[in-house]
């Protein structure tokens, strides 16, 4: 069974530039969620998407977006990057049905490295 | 002070010794979570633990509901067990975990 996939594993940009990030979830996972990581603020939850709506959101700001398509694969994109967008972001998917208090585990992809320059 | 806080931060075995890492967390959870990161970034999920103990192979994981306390063991440590150790914290809100900032392990021959 193919695990999750993210494209590209590694990007650079120049800030002000916008990027669009993939992740393709495992068969049958409805549920994407994307982190971010940074040596300095570790690893924070962007957003989660479940049937191609967002359902939560962390705290980040509006040049942060999402979406999900009908097959549950998800893309981020970031809009006029800044060098403080340099991080690792990694999506996971889950087998989450929907409706809170229900737990499955996540499987991470192997994340997408940008570099804003 | 962080909702959820790991310790150690940086740990030195040698080959053969059993390790512990700790998790405390401040926050509601319907589960916990213990996370593998190894260079390169991939992370491997380890455990999900909403009550007691979960074992798999040499790696042994804990919860306390009450104390708000988790442990993550590794028993018999081999180098290859060298990575970065997270726990999670898990509410149940649909992506939104609340990360420990990570116990970066080196187990040497």
């Amino acid at each position: 069974k193919a695990g999750v996939t993210q494209t590209p594993r590694y990007l650079i940009k120049t800030r002000g530039q916008q990027v669009t990030l993939s992740c393709s979830p495992i068969s049958g996972h409805r549920s994407v969620s994307w982190y971010q990581q940074t040596p300095g603020q570790g690893l924070q939850f962007l957003f989660e998407y479940f049937s191609e709506t967002q359902r939560n959101k962390g705290n980040f700001p509006g040049r942060f977006s999402g979406r999900q398509f009908s097959n549950s694969r998800s893309e981020m994109n970031v809009s006029t990057l800044e060098l403080g967008d340099s991080a690792l972001y990694l999506c996971a998917s889950s087998l989450s049905q929907g409706g809170v208090g229900t737990n499955y585990g996540y499987t991470f992809g192997s994340g997408t490295r940008l570099t804003v320059v | 002070k962080n909702e959820v806080e790991q310790s150690p931060q940086n740990l030195t075995a040698q080959e053969g010794e059993f390790i512990t890492i700790n998790c405390s967390y401040s926050v509601g959870i319907s589960a916990l979570h213990w996370l593998q990161q190894h260079p390169g970034g991939g992370i491997v999920s380890l455990f999900m633990l909403s009550s007691g103990k979960k074992n798999h192979g040499r790696l042994i994981a804990t919860i306390n509901i009450q104390e708000k306390h988790s442990s993550l063991h590794i028993t018999a440590s081999h180098p290859r067990d060298s990575a970065v150790y997270i726990c999670a914290a898990d509410g149940g809100s649909q992506g939104n975990l609340i990360f420990g900032k990570g116990t970066k392990l080196s187990v040497k021959p």
